[in-house]
C-alpha cells in the first residue's frame, strides 16, 4: 500500500528553527509538495521537489533524498503566523496525489 | 499568480436541501480541477477528479450520484450536494492545476463549510 508519515504535533519557539519531517512509501515517485494549512482554511502551495537536495525559499527550505523515501521542511525564524498544519503529499506513478495526514506546529512565544 | 476562488464559504441548510459549490480558476486555465471533503483534525480527502469536457473520476467510496460534479469549462467546476444530510456536513475544498503537466502545484480555493441542520 501507499504510505505517507509525518508527525502528529510539534512544538517550538518563536524565532527558533523547527524541522518537520516526511517518510514515504508509494508506488513510484514524481515529486514531494509541501502544503501549509491554518485552521479553517484551505492548504496553500509551499514547495515541490522532484531532484534530491535542498530548496530554499525564503524563511522555508524543503529537502529530498529519494533514495530514502524522505523529506523535510524546514522554518527557520519562526514567527506566530507560522503556527500551522503542514501536510506532505507525493505524486505517485500514476500522478495521483497521496496525502499524508499532516503536521500540527504550534508556536509558543 | 494562480488564483482559485470557491463560493460560498459558508451554507447552512435543512436535510434534503441540494447545495451547489462554485469553483472558479481565475487568472489561469484548468484543464483538471479536484474536490476534496476534510473532517475536523483529519487530512484532505480527494473525492473526485473533474476534467473539462468529460465526465468527473470519482474515488472509491463517493457516490457519483450525490455528488455531483460539472466541469463545463475551463476556469469554472461545480460540485452539488444533493438531498444533503447531517453526515455530509464536512469543509468541501476545490483545488485547480495550473498547467497540463501533472507536475504543476494543485491550487486551493478557500472552501466551503457546509452545516447540515
Amino acid at each position: 500500500g501507499q504510505n505517507i508519515d509525518q508527525p502528529t504535533e510539534m512544538t517550538a519557539t518563536e524565532g527558533a528553527i523547527v524541522q518537520i519531517n516526511c517518510t514515504y512509501q508509494t508506488s513510484g515517485f514524481n515529486g514531494l509538495f509541501w502544503y501549509q494549512q491554518h485552521a479553517g482554511e484551505a492548504p496553500t502551495f509551499l514547495s515541490y521537489n522532484v531532484l534530491d537536495g535542498l530548496e530554499e525559499k525564503g524563511r522555508f527550505s524543503s529537502f529530498l533524498s529519494r533514495s530514502k523515501g524522505y523529506s523535510y521542511l524546514l522554518l527557520k525564524e519562526l514567527q506566530m503566523k507560522d503556527s500551522a498544519s503542514y501536510l506532505c503529499a507525493v505524486l505517485d506513478s500514476n500522478y495521483q496525489l497521496i496525502w499524508g495526514a499532516g503536521t500540527k506546529l504550534i508556536i509558543k512565544p | 499568480g494562480a488564483v482559485v476562488s470557491q463560493h460560498p464559504s459558508r451554507v447552512i441548510c435543512k436535510s434534503g436541501t441540494s447545495v451547489k459549490i462554485e469553483c472558479r480558476s481565475l487568472d489561469f486555465q484548468a484543464t483538471t480541477m479536484f474536490w476534496y471533503r476534510q473532517f475536523p483534525k483529519q487530512s484532505l480527502m480527494l473525492m473526485a477528479t473533474s476534467n473539462e469536457g468529460s465526465k468527473a473520476t470519482y474515488e472509491q467510496g463517493v457516490e457519483k450520484d450525490k455528488f455531483l460534479i460539472n466541469h463545463a469549462s475551463l476556469t469554472l467546476s461545480t460540485l452539488t450536494v444533493t438531498s444533503a444530510h447531517p453526515e455530509d456536513s464536512s469543509f468541501y475544498i476545490c483545488s485547480a492545476r495550473k498547467g497540463d503537466g501533472e507536475y504543476q502545484p494543485q491550487h486551493f480555493g478557500d472552501g466551503t463549510r457546509l452545516s447540515i441542520l
